[in-house]
């Protein structure tokens, strides 16, 4: 079965710095591999995602994150971060391929410290 | 468009006692899942329905039951409540296969007393 490891549950950090919240997932097949992102008493929401092709990944707002199969690992990465980047991030997992239900990590929150 | 749509927000339930978390969505999408969230543990799903007509278990789906009414809703019953199943409920959605982004509602949140 497909599983997802976020070993950090917390991360704070300044604002202004970089920050990386990492991934790894299992998995002995190809994989649709996604970061969410819950904003507090809000439902999540899509931050970037993973398909096919080019292995850098960015979303709008500035977040990056990179699949790495050798690592089996897709951390995500942010240059310079800001208070409104405080939230909990999911990390998630699917077989590409047919139907498939999509596992989540534990989470991991993002304190951003002013 | 209003996406995905959860009722109640909130709940206070007591042991023993039922209740039907509704779920709706305007997207067209076929298939709608529900998932738990508890401090600590992500999301896990309880149930889910790849298309109208048709729902299988999740991870965790013991003590509740669920109903695909049609292709916008979804819903989600408990028969009788458990201290357990206190909870933050969130019901998704997506296109249709493992690849398309799921949309999530604002969740409801859930007390057993």
């Amino acid at each position: 079965a497909q599983s997802v490891t976020q070993l950090d549950s917390q991360v704070p950090v300044f604002e202004e710095a970089p920050v990386e919240l990492r991934c790894n997932y299992s998995s002995s097949v190809s994989v649709y591999l996604f970061w969410y992102v819950q904003y507090p008493n809000q439902g999540l929401q899509l931050l970037l995602k993973y398909l096919s092709g080019s292995t850098l990944v960015k979303s709008i707002n500035g977040f990056e994150a990179e699949f790495n199969k050798s690592q089996t690992s897709f951390h995500l990465r942010k240059p310079s971060v800001h208070i409104s980047d405080t939230a909990e991030y999911f990390c998630a997992v699917t077989y590409s391929g047919g139907y498939q239900k999509v596992t989540f990590g534990t989470g991991t929150k993002l304190q951003v410290i002013p | 468009n209003a996406g995905v749509t959860q009722t109640p927000k909130f709940q206070v339930l007591k042991t023993g006692q039922s209740m039907t978390l509704q779920c709706a969505q305007d997207m067209n999408h076929n298939s709608m899942y529900w998932y738990r969230q508890d401090p600590g543990m992500g999301l896990r799903l309880i149930y889910y329905s790849a298309s109208e007509g048709t729902t299988d278990k999740g991870e965790v789906p013991n003590g509740y039951n669920v109903s695909r009414l049609n292709k916008r809703e979804f819903s989600l019953r408990l028969e009788s409540a458990a201290p357990s199943q206190t909870s933050v409920y969130f019901c998704a959605s997506s296109a249709d296969r493992g690849g398309q982004t799921q949309y999530f509602g604002p969740g409801t949140r859930l007390l057993v007393l």
